[in-house]
C-alpha cells in the first residue's frame, strides 16, 4: 500500500518553544492531508484538514494560531505547534489520501509523541 | 458534522471464539466505513472497509456488515488469536466535496483482549 512518512517519531521540548512535524506521501500525490491528535486510551480527534496551495480548514475547538499547517506541495504538509505547553503532549498523527481515488483508503503517519516539559 | 458512535469499549474473549464490535453513524450521506486496528504506540493499520453499495465484506476471519437505514455497521472477527488483541476503531466519511468530505471521523474505539 501507499506510504505516508511522519517525522520525528518523538519529540521532547520545553514549555514555550514550538515544534515542527512533517507528514509525507512517499508514493503517492496528496492534495489533503490531515492532522489527528490522540489522547492516552482515546480516539483519534480530527484536528485540521491540510489543504496544498490553500489554507487549512480547522475544526472546532482547535486555535489555528497554536496550530500552524502548511501544505506547500502535493506529497507535504507541515504541523506546527507553537508555544507548546505541557498539555500539547500528545500523539499526533497525519493520514492521506491519494489524490486520483475518492474517499478510498487513508494512509496514517506513524505518528509523533510530543512531550512537553 | 457526523458522530460515529462505537460500543464495546472494552471487550475480552477466549482465543478461538469471535469478537463483534458495533457502531452507528449520523450522517446519511457517509459512504465509506473503515475499520482500523492499533496497536500500542502505533498508527492505525485498515484492517477492512466497505462502502455504502454494499452489504458485507469479508476477509478470512474477519468481516464487516452495513445497515444503510438503521445507519450501524459491526466488526466481526471470528476464531480470535492472541495476536488480533488490540484497540479496534471504526470510521465514517462521505465523498469529496464543501462539506468537510473525505475526512474520516473516527468511533472512540474498543480494546480487545484475546485470552489462551
Amino acid at each position: 500500500g501507499a506510504v505516508v512518512s511522519q517525522h520525528p517519531s518523538r519529540v521532547i521540548c520545553k514549555s514555550g518553544t514550538s515544534v515542527k512535524i512533517e507528514c509525507r506521501s512517499l508514493d503517492f500525490q496528496a492534495t489533503t492531508m490531515f492532522w489527528y491528535r490522540q489522547f492516552p486510551k482515546q480516539s483519534l480527534m480530527l484536528m485540521a484538514t491540510s489543504n496544498e496551495g490553500s489554507k487549512a480548514t480547522y475544526e472546532q475547538g482547535v486555535e489555528k494560531d497554536k496550530f500552524l499547517i502548511n501544505h506547500a506541495s502535493l506529497t507535504l504538509s507541515t504541523l506546527t505547534v507553537t508555544s507548546a505547553h505541557p498539555e500539547d503532549s500528545s500523539f499526533y498523527i497525519c493520514s492521506a489520501r491519494d489524490h486520483g481515488l475518492a474517499n478510498t483508503e487513508a494512509f496514517f503517519g506513524q505518528g509523533t509523541r510530543l512531550t512537553v516539559v | 458534522g457526523e458522530n460515529v458512535e462505537q460500543h464495546p469499549s472494552t471487550l475480552s474473549v477466549q482465543e478461538g471464539d469471535s469478537a463483534v464490535i458495533k457502531c452507528t453513524y449520523s450522517d446519511s450521506a457517509s459512504n465509506y466505513f473503515p475499520w482500523y486496528k492499533q496497536e500500542l504506540g502505533k498508527r492505525p493499520q485498515l484492517i477492512i472497509d466497505i462502502r455504502s453499495n454494499v452489504g458485507e465484506k469479508k476477509d478470512q476471519r474477519i468481516a464487516v456488515t452495513l445497515n444503510k437505514t438503521a445507519k450501524h455497521f459491526s466488526l466481526h472477527i471470528t476464531e480470535t488469536q492472541p495476536e488480533d488483541s488490540a484497540v479496534y476503531f471504526c470510521a465514517a466519511s462521505k465523498r469529496g466535496g464543501t462539506g468537510g468530505g473525505n475526512k474520516l471521523t473516527f468511533g472512540t474505539g474498543t480494546q480487545l483482549k484475546v485470552e489462551l
